[in-house]
């Protein structure tokens, strides 16, 4: 059980645009930044967005994210196949002396 | 180049210890956070702890304490995870992820290979 809520899986076609969600609570989300993960099978995860919706050098302008109160969105516009990879959300958790959680990971297929 | 490199895949009889070391390259190593993240078969991201290699003050996940220690070298620009009492559950993949970069104190921007430590008997 993740301490960040996300879906376990999402879809769309090429050309679309999707969106992930991330839940969480105000010790996590609701007080520090969130940042998406993109992970390939076999593969280490790759950095994809930090403080809520910056993009790291490199990163495709076709991801975004988004942050409100205790919940989060990563947006991906303009799908394309090799989209296709599972997503994390992080945020560090201020209880328990401080923590990084994760979402359970959500599952991007391109039909 | 930025870059993290970590030791070979482990197999360990339960009960037992192991320890995975990240060598860090291309950067200051003492500016940045060292954290540890686990990866079961088929399961999502588990924090572990991270490493201030410059304070060597270490900060364990609540859940792993007392089971994980991690360490490091400044004269080899390594960290080393150690856990020990290993049990099944613990078969995964460990990762090494740089933190405190100009992207945020939280942001793992880069990121070792990956060490599969498999528990069984």
């Amino acid at each position: 059980q993740s301490v960040l809520t996300q879906p376990p899986s999402a879809s769309g076609t090429p050309g679309q645009r999707v969106t992930i969600s991330c839940s969480g609570s105000s010790s996590n989300i609701g007080s520090n930044t969130v940042e998406w993960y993109q992970q390939f099978p076999g593969t280490a995860p790759k950095l994809l967005i930090y403080s809520n919706n910056q993009r790291p050098s490199g990163v495709s302008d076709r991801f975004s994210g988004s942050k409100s109160g205790t919940s989060a969105s990563l947006a991906i516009s303009g799908l394309q196949s090799d989209d296709e990879a599972d997503y994390y959300c992080a945020s560090w958790d201020d209880s328990l002396s401080g923590h990084v959680v994760f979402g359970g990971g959500t599952t991007l297929t391109v039909l | 180049q930025e870059q993290l490199v970590q030791s070979g895949a482990e197999v360990k009889k339960p009960g037992a210890s192991v320890r995975v070391s990240c060598e860090a390259s291309g950067y200051t190593f003492t500016t940045y956070s060292m954290h540890w993240v686990r990866q079961a078969p088929g399961q999502g991201l588990e924090w572990m702890g991270t490493i201030n290699p410059n304070t060597v003050r270490t900060s364990p996940a609540q859940k792993m304490q007392g089971r994980v220690t991690v360490t490091r070298d400044t004269s080899t620009r390594t960290v080393y995870m150690e856990l020990n009492s290993l049990r099944s559950e613990d078969t995964a993949v460990y990762y090494c992820a740089r933190g405190g970069s100009r992207y945020g104190a939280d942001a793992l921007d880069i990121w070792g290979q990956g060490t599969r430590v498999t528990v069984s008997s």
